[in-house]
């Protein structure tokens, strides 16, 4: 079975600085999608960026990147120039490219706190 | 185009009772998953239904279940409440094909039990 891990439950950044959130994952698949969602307090869940296993390129979208190294099963996010609307719960999550269903597997969360 | 739709927002309940929810999905979305939310086991897969058919389920006992209508509006219930059952429930909706797999999601319900 897939599991997603992310082992800092939570961060600290100084606003206008770059932070990185780290998510590591297990799966015997060839094939997969990971992603990054974010959750800010009391709102919904939405995607920061996405990132599909056969492509070695790694995902950006305007301040957020990620750092993909498939063979180490590591998919970090790193946050630049970090702003006040940047707090939230953040969650890895892992999906088989496989999967006839929406089933995604997520890690517990990091929740990131910008100090002004 | 109105985002994914989750009543009742908040509820209370006490144990051994019953509750239902209910989740909108976006126009022209055909599937609509479930997810248990705690501060302790993270966000839970319940289970995921396409036009009107359950395609998995997550390792929740027989008390949680769910059902999908024609319009792609979906229900969970959760019966005889336990403490434990405490938790934001979220839905999301996508199109449902095989995708790449990006989720809409509701506010979540946020359930108490007394």
């Amino acid at each position: 079975a897939q599991t997603v891990t992310q082992s800092q439950p939570e961060m600290s950044v100084q606003e206008a600085e770059t932070v990185t959130l780290s998510c590591t994952y297990d799966t015997s698949e060839s094939d997969y999608y990971l992603f990054w969602y974010k959750q800010p307090p009391s709102r919904q869940m939405i995607l920061v960026i996405r990132q599909e296993a056969y492509k070695q390129q790694n995902a950006t979208e305007n301040r957020f990147s990620v750092n993909f190294q498939k063979a180490a099963k590591s998919f970090s996010l790193k946050i630049s120039d970090s702003q006040l609307g940047d707090a939230a719960m953040y969650f890895c999550a892992y999906r088989s490219a496989f999967a006839r269903d929406d089933k995604i597997i997520f890690g517990k969360g990091t929740r990131l706190h910008i100090l002004p | 185009k109105a985002g994914v739709t989750q009543t009742p927002r908040y509820l209370i309940k006490t144990r051994g009772q019953q509750v239902t929810l209910s989740c909108s999905p976006i126009s022209g979305h055909r599937s609509v998953s479930w997810y248990q939310q705690t501060p302790g086991q993270g966000l839970q897969f319940l289970f995921e239904y396409f036009s009107e058919t359950q395609r998995n389920k997550g390792n929740f006992p027989g008390r949680f279940s769910g059902r999908q209508f024609s319009n792609s509006r979906s229900e969970m219930n959760v019966s005889t409440l336990e403490l434990g059952d405490s938790a934001l429930y979220l839905c999301a909706s996508s199109l449902g094909q095989v995708n790449t797999g990006e989720l809409f999601f509701g506010e979540g319900s946020r359930l108490t039990v007394l």
